[in-house]
């Protein structure tokens, strides 16, 4: 079966800094890849949209100047969230997609901002 | 936009009890999904219903799809402490790209006690 690598597992990092998670298809390559933010009791809120060698679509709300999405080829996505604070402490989730495979979802990255 | 609203937002049984969750779109959907997540750990796909009325079963869990495609349920027989977790339902939304952003529910958090 399909399966997406999303690192780091967890990271606490302070405040004003800048962190980057990665998102992998390791045996697919992936159409499209979503990144969700999850917070604790709550469902996934999608945060983008991105697709190979464009812009990532972002969902109303999210700053696209924090959240900066790269998706620089079929196997990679990269999310970083820039100058982050406490309140960016939150479950990140990403998504990959292929025809055969439909949505596979990466093991999420648990992000604390102290 | 297209809402997904799911219920109940939590239930507790005992071991062997049945559960449900149920979930309603506000938009005709093309297809359904469902997933778990478990505590403290990313949503793991189960199952997609894609015709009006359709039913599919997977062991303990049954899953319907309406005739209308715009609401969906899962059942769970006889509970075991192994069905802890969250269950959400996800419908897509068709934006141009090849596969649609997904939207879930707001997700049944399941408890079981022994």
């Amino acid at each position: 079966g399909a399966v997406v690598s999303q690192h780091p597992s967890w990271v606490i990092c302070k405040s004003g800094t800048s962190v980057k998670i990665e998102c992998r298809s390791l045996d697919f390559q992936a159409t499209t890849m979503f990144w969700y933010r999850q917070f604790p009791k709550q469902s996934l809120m999608l945060m983008a949209t991105s697709n190979e060698g464009s812009k990532a679509t972002y969902e109303q709300g999210v700053e696209k100047d924090k959240f900066l999405i790269n998706h620089a080829s079929l196997t990679l996505s990269t999310l970083t969230v820039t100058s982050a604070h406490p309140e960016d402490s939150s479950f990140y989730i990403c998504s990959a997609t292929d025809r055969t495979y439909g949505y596979t979802f990466g093991s999420g990255t648990r992000l604390t901002v102290v | 936009g297209q809402q997904v609203m799911q219920i109940p937002q939590y239930q507790h049984v005992q071991e062997g009890e049945d559960f449900t969750t149920y979930c309603n779109s506000s938009t005709t959907l093309s297809n359904i999904q469902w997933y778990k997540q478990r505590p403290g750990g990313h949503p793991v796909f189960l199952i997609q219903l894609v015709k009006s009325g359709e039913v599919k079963k997977q062991k303990r869990l049954t899953f319907q799809f309406g005739e209308a495609k715009k609401n969906s349920s899962l059942h769970i027989t006889a509970t075991q402490t192994t069905d802890v977790g969250t269950y959400f339902c996800a419908g897509p939304t068709f934006g141009g790209t090849s596969y649609g952003k997904l939207t879930f529910g707001q997700g049944t958090i399941l408890t079981v006690h022994p």
